[in-house]
């Protein structure tokens, strides 16, 4: 079966440090991959995602950036934290049928709870 | 972008009633899923539903694409269904490969269910 695994879970970083998240799926090839932050007030912002490897789409102009150095692997980075950085950031998966197009098995990892002090 | 309407944004029930959340999108989808976020964090996949309904337990989820919106209703509340719960499409289209897996997100429904 497909997990999806995210680290840390919390972390709190001064303003100007830098960052690093890492999230890994295991059990399928090729997935889909996306972080989301999702701020104070519930909803959740598409910052990266990435349909194969080297392969990163941004969503929005920010701070962060993001890298895709393994099939399975997706990396969430920045060179100076921002107060505004602060945030629950969630790594996703997904996979893509071949013979449709259609999209299944959109699955979360569990969470990195950022704040920038 | 597809606009994702949730309603409503907050919902406080007694254990043991029903409820309706829905959900409205302005544009023709080919994915709608329903998640449950539990206190913690954690997003569940309730629903892939894209058109006609479902049920798992308690939960059933209904979708009507042609009038561009989801239900999911949720009988006999228990404090564990407490959380937010969020509604998410992926659009159709010939232009959709720029966007292939790509969740738009409503901002999602509070409930809150007390003993």
């Amino acid at each position: 079966s497909q997990t999806i695994h995210q680290w840390p879970a919390t972390l709190v970083q001064p303003v100007g440090s830098p960052l690093s998240l890492e999230c890994t799926v295991e059990g399928t090839s090729n997935p889909n991959l996306y972080w989301y932050r999702q701020a104070a007030g519930r909803g959740l912002q598409l910052l990266f995602y990435s349909v194969g490897i080297g392969q990163i789409s941004s969503e929005v102009p920010q701070n962060l950036s993001a890298s895709r150095p393994q099939d399975r692997q997706f990396i969430l980075s920045s060179k100076k934290l921002l107060l505004s950085d602060s945030g629950f950031y969630l790594c996703a998966w997904s996979a893509i049928l071949f013979v449709t197009g259609d999209t299944y098995g959109y699955t979360f990892g569990s969470g990195t709870r950022l704040t920038v002090v | 972008g597809i606009q994702v309407e949730q309603s409503p944004p907050d919902l406080i029930l007694q254990e043991g009633a029903n409820s309706t959340l829905r959900c409205n999108f302005s544009d023709s989808v080919n994915n709608l899923q329903w998640f449950h976020q539990n206190p913690w964090g954690q997003l569940i996949n309730l629903f892939y539903i894209p058109s006609g309904t479902k049920q798992n337990g308690r939960l059933s989820a209904t979708t009507v694409a042609t009038e561009r919106y989801s239900l999911l209703y949720i009988s006999s509340s228990q404090t564990t269904d407490s959380g937010v719960y969020f509604c998410a499409v992926e659009r159709s289209g010939p232009d959709r490969g720029s966007t292939l897996g790509r969740l738009y997100f409503g901002r999602g429904t509070q409930l809150t269910v007390w003993p």
